[in-house]
């Protein structure tokens, strides 16, 4: 089956700290993957995005991921985190579903950054 | 500036009484879909639409309608709301289906 998951519900890190918020994904074919966030009362912002080419993949607010095909994961890191970092984060993943291609997402990691 | 709005942002409801979630993006994108947001359980696909007058469902379909008259407008009804049916609703549209979305600021809707 086609599915992405996000193993952690719950990720607190301390300011400065580096960040990882964990993905795995389950595709057949070549895998499309995004990382999307979520601030509180608002709707889901792209962050970005690996489609082919180098496997870190650098997009928005100074946030990266890296693409490892042999583990099939696609986790979100940054160098140095921020309290304003603190949101709700999805993976999402290309999938086709009855012939037609779509986004299904993670359940999501809320990430919180302490001070 | 490029956006997908939606109204109305909060709703307060009875069980029963039909209601229609608005969404409209001015990106000329051809793809829209309707999302429900619940705890644990991440996004789930409700009905997507390729292009005018093409939709089809998604993961939870059941107990919602959607119409595509127009390619910057795509509409959610519900018929009969049920308490079942309270969550966060989010409209999003992309130029296709597996491609970058974005999404409008969500519906947070409650069916008493």
């Amino acid at each position: 089956a086609q599915s992405v998951a996000q193993p952690e519900d719950q990720v607190n890190v301390a300011e400065g700290n580096p960040l990882t918020v964990k993905c795995t994904y389950s595709v057949s074919g070549n895998p499309y993957l995004f990382w999307y966030v979520q601030y509180p009362n608002r709707g889901l912002q792209f962050l970005l995005k690996y489609i082919t080419g180098d496997n870190l993949v650098k997009g928005s607010y100074g946030f990266e991921a890296e693409f490892n095909k042999s583990q099939t994961s696609f986790h979100l890191k940054k160098p140095s985190a921020l309290v304003s970092d603190s949101a709700l984060y999805f993976c999402a993943v290309r999938v086709t579903f009855r012939s037609a291609r779509q986004l299904t997402f993670g359940s999501g990691t809320q990430l919180t950054v302490l001070p | 500036e490029a956006q997908v709005t939606q109204n109305p942002r909060y709703l307060i409801t009875v069980t029963g009484k039909k209601l229609t979630v608005t969404c409209s993006q001015n990106m000329n994108h051809e793809y829209m879909s309707w999302y429900r947001q619940d705890p644990g359980l991440g996004l789930r696909q409700i009905y997507y639409s390729m292009n005018v007058e093409v939709t089809d469902k998604g993961d939870v379909p059941e107990g919602y309608k959607v119409s595509r008259k127009e390619k910057r407008n795509f509409p959610l009804i519900l018929e009969s709301p049920s308490p079942n049916q309270t969550s966060l609703y989010f409209c999003a549209s992309s130029t296709g289906g597996g491609d970058t979305q974005y999404f409008g600021p969500g519906t947070r809707l409650t069916v008493l």
